[in-house]
């Protein structure tokens, strides 16, 4: 079943502004990681935060992690038309040993030029 | 960095046919493989994961007899969809585990449409 929820599902905003995703898990993790993916194409590895790291940042993305909210989120400042594309949180779980990724819902962002 | 590629990027089909996608790591091996599938506008959903030599695991409600599996080397595991409906039309992901550093890897994606 599909642990994470993310929000919004949908978020439009302007070139130039900040755009922030927030994801929810279930169960403890290893590391939870974000992707993005545009339309119709493969998955892009944005970046992976480990459970003992709070924040992370890798250029213009920022992401935050809460292991007792069970949450992440994934900023994004300065936000450019490039940027639209749909984004994903996943996490591996701690403790089944499972291996695979499970996905949040994942949120469409639109940025407009 | 490691590429995963898939084969075929797109494949249409008609329905009561089968279809093969190849999913290969190209410069690492993979004792482990995972295969997702993701319908439009919605995320990606684990089908089943693929181990070299032995039996893939599929998860609930997937039916391993209509999505055969097979991981005959570290660097190729196959996904057949086989007699395909139209409400298999998918995009199917794969992504191959590194068994060195156990990183995974995605696919590009298959893009499915059974007529």
């Amino acid at each position: 079943s599909q642990q994470g929820e993310e929000d919004p599902q949908a978020l439009s905003i302007q070139e130039g502004e900040n755009a922030t995703m927030n994801c929810s898990y279930k169960t403890s993790i290893n590391n939870l990681q974000w992707y993005r993916q545009n339309s119709g194409r493969g998955l892009v590895h944005l970046i992976l935060i480990r459970s003992n790291e709070r924040e992370k940042h890798s250029g213009r993305l920022r992401v935050t992690l809460d292991t007792s909210k069970k949450s992440s989120s994934l900023l994004i400042t300065a936000s450019r038309a490039a940027d639209t594309a749909s984004y994903f949180c996943a996490t591996v779980g701690k403790a089944t040993g499972r291996r695979a990724l499970t996905f949040g819902s994942g949120t469409r962002l639109q940025v407009q030029p | 960095g490691a590429v995963v590629s898939q084969h075929p990027s797109r494949v249409i089909c008609k329905s009561g046919t089968s279809v093969k996608i190849e999913c290969r790591s190209l410069d690492f091996q993979a004792t482990t493989m995972f295969w997702y599938r993701q319908f439009p506008k919605q995320s990606l959903m684990l089908m089943a994961t693929s181990n070299e030599g032995s039996k893939a695991t599929y998860e609930q409600g997937v039916e391993k007899d209509k999505f055969l599996i097979n991981h005959a080397s570290l660097t190729l595991s196959t996904l057949t969809v086989t007699s395909a409906h139209p409400e298999d039309s998918s995009f199917y992901i794969c992504s191959a585990r590194d068994s060195n550093s156990y990183e995974q890897y995605f696919g590009p994606g298959t893009r499915l449409t059974v007529t």
